[in-house]
């Protein structure tokens, strides 16, 4: 089963903008994670928020998570390119990670 | 560190034949997790092995089964092979530490079945 839900499924921004990707799910959390899939490839980790956590930023990231909403969402800021790939938000442990089917992501220079 | 590997990372079946992927965790890791992904079900936990032993397992036939060496390498068993096998197969890896909450991924081995 799905924890989490992304929207929307598909996004397409020209390079220089800004990419906002949202997660929702069901059951209450320890924490969030965020991963990058490019082409099909294996998954990159890219960011976690721990549940009492508001806001954490990496780089280009931020992510914001609200458990009341049980909703987190990932900013992408002056995408490019390379930024290209499937953005999956995922629950669970540092064993099992319940994933939701993902947003992808498509920069046009 | 070297991070984690995944062999192969191609394969062609037949129905009704089997298949064996492996994959080698970062050293240290003692955790060994395994996922398929597909179009329409997305991506799926398939079961865990720490220490040798499967401590979790998702919800896939017994088609589906696995093992972990003393070394922590881990293979994953598919036998009698359907068309909807058909998808890219992920291990994880993780230190499986309070102080490590997440999963490090190989590249995957993509299964196709014909």
């Amino acid at each position: 089963s799905q924890q989490g839900e992304e929207d929307p499924q598909a996004l397409s921004i020209q390079e220089g903008e800004n990419a906002t990707m949202n997660c929702s799910y069901k059951t209450s959390i320890n924490n969030l994670q965020w991963y990058r899939q490019n082409s099909g490839r294996g998954l990159v980790h890219l960011i976690l928020i721990r549940s009492n956590e508001r806001e954490k930023h990496s780089g280009r990231l931020r992510v914001t998570l609200d458990t009341s909403k049980k909703s987190s969402s990932l900013l992408i800021t002056a995408s490019r390119a390379a930024d290209t790939a499937s953005y999956f938000c995922a629950t669970g442990s540092n064993y099992k990670l319940t994933f939701g089917k993902g947003t992808l992501l498509t920069v046009n220079p | 560190k070297a991070g984690v590997t995944q062999t192969p990372r191609y394969l062609i079946k037949t129905r009704g034949q089997q298949v064996t992927l492996s994959c080698s965790p970062i050293s240290g890791h003692r955790s060994v997790s395994w996922y398929q992904q597909t179009p329409g079900q997305g991506l799926q936990f398939l079961f865990e092995y720490f220490s040798e032993t499967q401590r979790n397992k998702g919800n896939f036939p017994g088609r589906f089964s696995g093992r972990q060496f003393s070394n922590s390498r881990s293979e994953m068993n598919v036998s009698t092979l359907e068309l909807g096998d058909s998808a890219l197969y992920l291990c994880a890896s993780s230190p499986r530490t309070a102080v490590s909450e997440t999963q490090y991924f190989g590249p995957g081995t993509r299964l196709l079945v014909l």
